[in-house]
């Protein structure tokens, strides 16, 4: 069975800062999605990474995949406020993603 | 508009009592998935449908059930509610295995 971790849970930082989250699977998997969620909101895919080695971004955040070390980070560049929300990895087990428990994250100004 | 469309947006009902969630998944995605999202909690896998079919199980109570019909729309029902039932219901279809999951907006319900 793939557990998948986050780290951390929770995140205050201040604008204009970098950071990064981590998300940690128990076992093979070969393709991990980044979602972003909005207080209240739905989810919303941010990347897809299908590769060992794959590199995604946009604006401010960049994802990456490590398969060796079942690991993907998600760093944050000068974060800013719009950035405030909950961040989850999911990787592929069999058929299937399994979701971490998500990173709550607030840029403080 | 992500094109999962999910009814109610919200519902409140009273303990005891049986609610139905409706979900029309994007179109052409074939499989169908429920979630459950407890304040400030992370997300709990339901259950799975492809194509009309049951194809995976989470941590779905007893008294949740779930289907999908021909059309692929799928209702989660929920009886005999308590105040711990009280969540945001997310439905997510997807075009096929390894595709991400696309999300509805979610039905938040309250339990009284």
């Amino acid at each position: 069975e793939l557990k998948v971790e986050q780290n951390p849970l929770f995140l205050s930082m201040q604008e204009g800062k970098n950071y990064t989250i981590y998300c940690n699977y128990s076992t093979t998997s070969d393709r991990l999605y980044w979602y972003r969620q909005d207080p209240g909101k739905s989810l919303e895919s941010l990347f897809v990474l299908l590769s060992n080695g794959a590199v995604k971004q946009e604006g401010r955040l960049m994802a990456s995949l490590d398969t060796k070390a079942r690991l993907s980070t998600l760093h944050i560049t000068a974060a800013v406020h719009d950035l405030s929300a909950t961040y989850f990895c999911a990787a592929l087990y069999g058929q299937n993603f399994v979701f971490g428990p998500g990173t709550r994250l607030s840029v403080l100004p | 508009d992500s094109g999962v469309t999910q009814t109610p947006k919200h519902l409140i009902t009273a303990t005891g009592q049986r609610v139905t969630l409706r979900c029309s998944p994007r179109s052409g995605d074939l499989s169908v998935y429920w979630y459950q999202q407890s304040l400030d909690q992370g997300l709990q896998f339901l259950i799975q449908y492809y194509n009309g079919e049951e194809r995976a199980k989470g941590n779905i109570l007893e008294r949740f059930s779930a289907q999908q019909f021909p059309d692929l729309h799928s209702e989660l029902n929920l009886s005999s509610l308590e105040l711990g039932d009280s969540a945001l219901y997310f439905c997510a279809s997807s075009a096929g295995t390894g595709l991400g999951y696309t999300f509805g907006s979610g039905t938040r319900l309250t339990v009284v």
